[in-house]
């Protein structure tokens, strides 16, 4: 059975600290990805990574930087938590190539107070 | 730019009948294109797919059709049942440089069945 694990379902931080947000999967899947759901907005794609130390923006990737030391995990760190940043983050995994699905974590609300 | 949209925000529909979502996009180098099923909390998860070469994908009573010179796609979910509630996602896949491919999702559509 598949998975892609969050190290946290539900997460509260102050403005201004510094966020770690942890992805682990098992699948040994080349690329991983790092969403944020938002009402009437739904996923968009904050950075994503096909290889060890290899990161590639997305589409809002200000205020956010990620680390890939290990081909299983991958970490999003918001480098100076702001309120806007309060959201659901997903991570997913896939395989190399093309035809082929993501699989998502459970997600880990953020509220950034 | 919004590349893959979804314009139904919702959808409700009576158990035992036909739900169909629909899903448009404008960028001619996606190839392949999926739906996701979401329920509150929890991640996304893989529903069907359809490649750029076929028109249409069947798996049960979920069947995903594609209209390529139109750049439309549609689910239909027949028969509706309660459990279907959730929120559809549609997403469509384009190369990203070198082999590598990327999801771009649409905002995603509430589908309420009623019982």
């Amino acid at each position: 059975d598949v998975k892609v694990t969050q190290s946290s379902r539900y997460l509260v931080k102050r403005t201004g600290e510094k966020v770690f947000l942890e992805c682990v999967q098992d699948m040994d899947h080349e690329n991983m990805f790092w969403y944020r759901q938002d009402p009437g907005l739904g996923l968009r794609l904050i950075y994503f990574s096909y290889d060890v130390k290899m990161k590639e923006k997305g589409d809002i990737p200000e205020g956010y930087s990620v680390s890939r030391e290990k081909k299983e995990r991958f970490s999003l760190i918001l480098e100076s938590a702001s309120t806007n940043q309060t959201s659901m983050y997903l991570c997913a995994s896939s395989s190399l190539g093309r035809n082929t699905e993501a699989f998502f974590g459970q997600g880990t609300r953020l509220t950034v107070v | 730019d919004q590349q893959v949209k979804q314009n139904s925000p919702s959808l409700s529909v009576q158990e035992g009948r036909i739900s169909i979502l629909n899903c448009d996009y404008t960028n001619s180098m996606f190839d392949y294109f999926l739906w996701y099923k979401k329920y509150p909390a929890e991640g996304p998860t893989f529903l069907i797919s359809i490649s750029s070469i076929k028109d249409k994908n069947e798996d049960g009573r979920f069947t995903v059709f594609l209209n390529k010179s139109a750049k439309h796609l549609s689910l239909h979910i027949v028969p509706s049942q309660p459990g279907d509630s959730a929120v559809y996602f549609c997403a469509a896949s384009a190369r990203s440089g070198g082999s590598n491919y990327k999801l771009t999702f649409g905002k995603g559509t509430l589908l309420t069945v009623n019982p």
